[in-house]
Formats: structure tokens, C-alpha cells, sequence
């Protein structure tokens, strides 16, 4: 139990639904990113959230589109997608300004399939 | 460009030692991480190197030399609940965190 859960853990979706996947992390963190990772490739950040404030994002189409309403949630809001969007999505969270290291924690992600 | 090389795929025997090496290039270097990834599941942080040196936990070791660019795991007495992905990843100067594609360790009896 690494503390960040994410639903739904599996997801089929047609390329014209909308969906949304969901991060929640009990850690007491205040940064929030997602992650694709596709097999063999390495992890692609997408978004950053600091304080609730988005302080990253990496050039990631507008079909995806996230949304932190609090420093314990995090979405990912999913709209006419692509199958090369098939992937695992996955949420970290990290304490920043701590001094120390600042890890990152990982939720068990989010297995997308877009038909 | 930057940059974190390290093996595909590696195999070895319960019980016996494994090093996974990981060289990189980045802009900047403010530390290095290595996770740990079984199928279908979470990374999980095993190890983090900042400083020039040998970093042991229990049967898990992480060495780092930054003059080299170059890090690598050691898993000493393997368990089959080791065979996994190790996924190497270092923070730049920006505190970015940029990741190798990860090395498949398989184990066999």
C-alpha cells in the first residue's frame, strides 16, 4: 500500500466517449503528477500540479485535460481519444520543499484501452 | 538531449547476485532514483543516490558515480518475488525527473 490509489483500474473506451480517471493520495503531499507509460518506453510525464497550481505540461494533446481540485485529488479528464492513447496512466504525488528527496510515491495506475 | 540508458532484459538464478547498470546524461544532476516495478502494478521507490558512493539496503544496493554518469543496483541472494521491471531515473538541474525505459529482470530456479 504506497498511500495513492487510482480508479478505475481498468478502462475500455470507444475514440468519441468521454471519460475520467481519478488519483487520491493519503500521504500529505502537496504535488501531484501523471504519468503515461507505454511498454518499453519510459515513463512520459503529462501534468504537474504544486499547490494545486499546474506547473507543467508537456505538450500533451488537449484531448487530455486534468483538473486538481484539492492537494489530494487529482483527475484526468479523457475526450475523443486515439489508440495510440492505449497506454497505463499512472498518478505520483511527492512532498516538495521538504528538504530530503523528495520521492515519488505511485498509485497502480489506470490500464486504458482505446478501441 | 538527455538521456538514461540501461539494459532491456537481464536474467540470473534464485539465489545468485545481479547488477543492473544505468548511465546517464542529463542537464544538471540533483539526484538519482531507482523503483521497482512488478506487472501490472505501482513503481515503488527502492533507492535514492545524490552523493558519490555505495547506498545499502538489506539484499538491495545502489552505487553511484557522477563523473561517470553511471549508477547501478545490485540485488544480492535473488528471490523469484525479485523478478520484476528497475527503473532508473535521475532529477536535473529543472528538478525534472527523466527515466530509463526500465530493465526486465527475470529469475529462474
Amino acid at each position: 500500500e504506497t498511500g495513492v490509489t487510482q480508479t478505475p483500474r481498468h478502462l475500455v473506451m470507444g475514440m468519441t466517449n468521454k471519460k475520467s480517471l481519478k488519483c487520491e493520495q493519503h500521504l500529505g503531499h502537496n504535488a501531484m503528477y501523471w504519468y503515461k507509460q507505454s511498454a518499453k518506453k519510459p515513463l512520459e510525464l503529462m501534468f504537474v500540479y504544486s499547490l494545486e497550481e499546474r506547473v507543467e505540461n508537456n505538450s500533451v494533446p488537449s484531448r487530455f485535460s486534468p483538473e486538481c481540485p484539492n492537494s489530494s485529488h487529482l483527475f484526468l479528464h479523457l475526450h475523443t481519444l486515439q489508440p495510440e492513447d492505449s497506454a497505463l496512466y499512472l498518478c505520483a504525488s511527492s512532498l516538495e520543499g521538504s528538504g530530503t528527496q523528495e520521492t515519488q510515491y505511485f498509485g497502480p495506475g489506470t490500464r486504458l484501452l482505446v478501441l | 538531449g538527455q538521456n538514461i540508458d540501461q539494459p532491456t532484459e537481464m536474467t540470473a538464478t534464485e539465489g545468485a547476485i545481479v547488477q543492473i547498470n544505468c548511465t546517464y546524461q542529463t542537464s544538471g544532476f540533483n539526484g538519482l532514483f531507482w523503483y521497482q516495478q512488478h506487472a501490472g502494478e505501482a513503481p515503488t521507490f527502492l533507492s535514492y543516490n545524490v552523493l558519490d558512493g555505495l547506498e545499502e539496503k538489506g539484499r538491495f544496493s545502489s552505487f553511484l558515480s557522477r563523473s561517470k554518469g553511471y549508477s547501478y543496483l545490485l540485488l544480492k541472494e535473488l528471490q523469484m518475488k525479485d523478478s520484476a521491471s528497475y527503473l532508473c531515473a535521475v532529477r536535473d538541474s529543472n528538478y525534472q525527473l527523466i527515466w530509463g525505459a526500465g530493465t526486465k529482470l527475470i529469475i529462474k530456479p
